[in-house]
């Protein structure tokens, strides 16, 4: 159980178009979701938390506009970077929470995007 | 600031040896937890302890926390090469929905 699916698992895009990534936790109804990004050999930063149905929460220094996100179900919430750029480029992870708690997330295997 | 921070950054050990990770903090939290990252993966959750805990066992796995000197570490016993990975600790503070990964270690057990 407590499976996290995200689609798709690689994009490659042109400079100025825009990306969406899916985050569906498959098996259960996630309350809460998080996205992440991750730099190479870095670690994780969290961007923003999306709770179903309001609008998402973002970090200091996340740009809402570039980063896009609508959180519709309690099974889906997706990520748009909208006119994406090469410093866009970054593996982008999501996680589900059924309770909502920061502590009991299901991580998503991540989206590598990059940006020409 | 970055409020988890792994140490060491890379490790390489051979297998059947011992591996231990240490991450330290700044700030109170509430719960350590630790992940796991296969390249290129998402995380894996492995192991959470509570501000009032101070040692948890899991499989091969002992996480010891140190709230006074704010300091966690992560022991691997008996390796194997199957666990070659990076390792994060991150941290769950009192100030709301506040959770900070620490920058990782990367684990390579050698056959």
């Amino acid at each position: 159980g407590a499976v996290v699916s995200q689609h798709p698992s690689r994009v490659i895009c042109k400079s100025g178009t825009s990306v969406k990534i899916e985050c569906r936790s498959l098996d259960f109804q996630a309350t809460t979701m998080f996205w992440y990004r991750q730099f190479p050999k870095k670690s994780l930063m969290l961007m923003a938390t999306s709770n179903e149905g309001s609008k998402a929460t973002y970090e200091q220094g996340v740009e809402k506009d570039k980063f896009l996100i609508n959180h519709a179900s309690l099974t889906l919430s997706t990520l748009t970077v909208t006119s994406a750029h090469p410093e866009d480029s970054s593996f982008y992870i999501c996680s589900a929470s059924l309770s909502g708690s920061i502590n009991e997330q299901f991580f998503g295997p991540g989206t590598r995007l990059t940006v020409l | 600031s970055q409020q988890g921070e792994e140490d060491p950054q890379a490790l390489s050990i051979q297998e059947g040896e011992n591996a231990t990770m240490n991450c330290s903090y700044k700030t109170s939290i509430n719960n350590l937890q630790w992940y796991r990252q296969n390249s290129g993966r998402g995380l894996v959750h492995l192991i959470l302890i509570r501000s009032n805990e101070r040692e948890k066992h899991s499989g091969r796995l002992r996480v010891t926390l140190d709230t006074s000197k704010k300091s966690s570490s992560l022991l691997i016993t008996a390796s194997r090469a199957a666990d070659t990975a990076s390792y994060f600790c991150a941290t769950e503070t009192p100030y709301g929905q506040n959770f900070v990964f620490g920058p990782g270690t990367r684990l390579s057990v050698l056959p």
